[in-house]
């Protein structure tokens, strides 16, 4: 099925590790995004990426870096991970002027 | 910070009634969408309408968009027990000499629909 995929779904880390997580969409869009959500809160943009080979920082950036490898992928990476990034992480997809496509979600805690 | 925000925070409604959510966003859009989200569960798409439009349907709902006040309205008719979750504005803006776009999100109403 088309869509957006995000990989792993569910994951643990103790502070200080680090880990990635990936991305893919084969819908051909050209922007890409990384939203994190914690409770009682809506989504809050990372990084965004509105074509291959470019990236921006979002509204709350530090602490991660990203990747857009390709059209289809878009990794995120938490180089050494903290309690403060315990979150759901999504990805997403955007065409032109239409609604953006979202993934199922990472579930992240930090520990 | 957060572009949209929601009102109310959260809404208790019978099945059968209507729901109404109300959405305030600070600066100018491309477009504003409305996401439904269930517990635990990725955000799905309910409708957009642009900064030139007033109104819009899809089967039980309806969107307005008042650009001059910078505010939009989510009715669902006839709600249903199934119509239970979070529901979230967002606004699409251009940045960076509008070549990029960005959807900035609300913090959402938590709809429950009692059967």
């Amino acid at each position: 099925n088309a869509g957006v995929t995000q990989t792993p779904k569910f994951q643990v880390l103790k502070t200080g590790q680090s880990m990635t997580l990936q991305c893919a969409q084969d819908m051909n869009h050209n922007s890409m995004y990384w939203y994190r959500q914690d409770p009682g809160m809506g989504l809050r943009l990372i990084y965004y990426s509105a074509s291959e080979g470019t990236t921006d920082k979002g509204e709350v950036p530090n602490g991660y870096n990203v990747s857009r490898l390709n059209k289809r992928e878009f990794s995120l990476r938490l180089e050494s991970a903290a309690p403060s990034q315990t979150s759901v992480y999504f990805c997403a997809s955007r065409y032109r002027d239409h609604g953006y496509t979202f993934g199922s979600g990472t579930r992240l805690t930090v520990v | 910070s957060q572009q949209g925000e929601e009102d109310p925070q959260a809404l208790s409604i019978q099945e059968g009634e209507n729901a109404t959510m109300n959405c305030s966003y600070k600066t100018s859009i491309n477009n504003l969408q409305w996401y439904r989200q269930n517990s635990g569960r990725g955000l799905v798409h309910l409708i957009l309408i642009r900064s030139n439009e007033r109104e819009k349907h899809s089967g039980r709902l309806r969107v307005t968009l008042d650009t001059s006040k910078k505010s939009s309205s989510l009715l669902i008719t006839a709600s249903r027990a199934a119509d239970t979750a979070s529901y979230f504005c967002a606004t699409d803006s251009a940045h960076s000499g509008g070549s990029n776009y960005k959807l900035t999100f609300g913090k959402g109403t938590l709809l429950t629909v009692n059967p």
